[in-house]
């Protein structure tokens, strides 16, 4: 069964300090792997994405890891800002049939305080 | 582009009476998703469509859901009778689906957050 398992479940840490979120997956056939923030009461929006061939991508004081080998991926925030206090996504699709299906982690919930 | 938009943002229903949630994707997306999301179970697919036709149906819990996209503009979820059980909030999303554009990530709208007595 295809699974994405998200840790830590959730997270508090002080501004301005940095902190990695962490997604472990075994979905198969793997297609992209993405990495999404959703503030409270909004729908996710899309912080990176990432092929099979890509093992780091950037979006500004965020980071994201893949290392398909193991079939792990983590999210580097770096300089964190209140902002930052948020649900982190983690969502892997495979690919069947010319359609790709995404599974979702649970999501880490990060609370950054002053 | 207003992204994808969601009606009603918020809805209270008594319990056994429809719902109907409404979705409008991003014009010239192809693919159309429907999403719950709970405290306990996260975000979950229930249905998604390609071309305004279903393709994967097998997220949705019960026969008193039911998803219908009559065009490419427009999609509804409805819920007959709905349940207190059935409170989540409903995320709808599109994108562009085929193979060598799926770099291009999902686009959610804001969510109709449901709440059956």
């Amino acid at each position: 069964k295809n699974q994405v398992e998200q840790s830590p479940q959730s997270l508090i840490i002080l501004e301005g300090k940095n902190c990695t979120l962490q997604c472990n997956y075994t979905v198969s056939p793997f297609s992209n792997l993405r990495w999404y923030k959703q503030d409270t009461g909004r729908g996710p929006v899309s912080l990176t994405i990432m092929t099979f061939s890509e093992n780091t991508k950037s979006n500004g004081r965020y980071t994201a890891t893949l290392d398909a080998d193991t079939k792990q991926s983590s999210l580097h925030i770096t300089a964190s800002q209140l902002s930052d206090s948020a649900s982190y996504i983690c969502v892997v699709s495979a690919v069947r049939g010319g359609s790709y299906i995404p599974t979702f982690g649970r999501g880490t919930s990060l609370i950054v305080h002053p | 582009d207003a992204g994808v938009i969601q009606s009603p943002r918020h809805e209270v229903t008594e319990m056994g009476q429809e719902v109907t949630l409404r979705c409008k994707p991003i014009s010239g997306h192809d693919y159309l998703f429907w999403y719950r999301q709970t405290m306990m179970r996260g975000l979950e697919l229930l249905i998604y469509f390609n071309n305004n036709v279903p393709i994967d149906d097998s997220g949705m819990p019960e026969d008193r859901f039911s998803a219908k996209m009559p065009n490419a503009s427009f999609s509804t979820l409805k819920i007959q009778p709905s349940e207190p059980r059935d409170s989540a909030v409903y995320f709808c999303a599109s994108t562009f689906g085929t193979v060598v554009l799926q770099n291009y990530g999902y686009t959610f709208g804001s969510g109709t957050r449901l709440t059956v007595v």
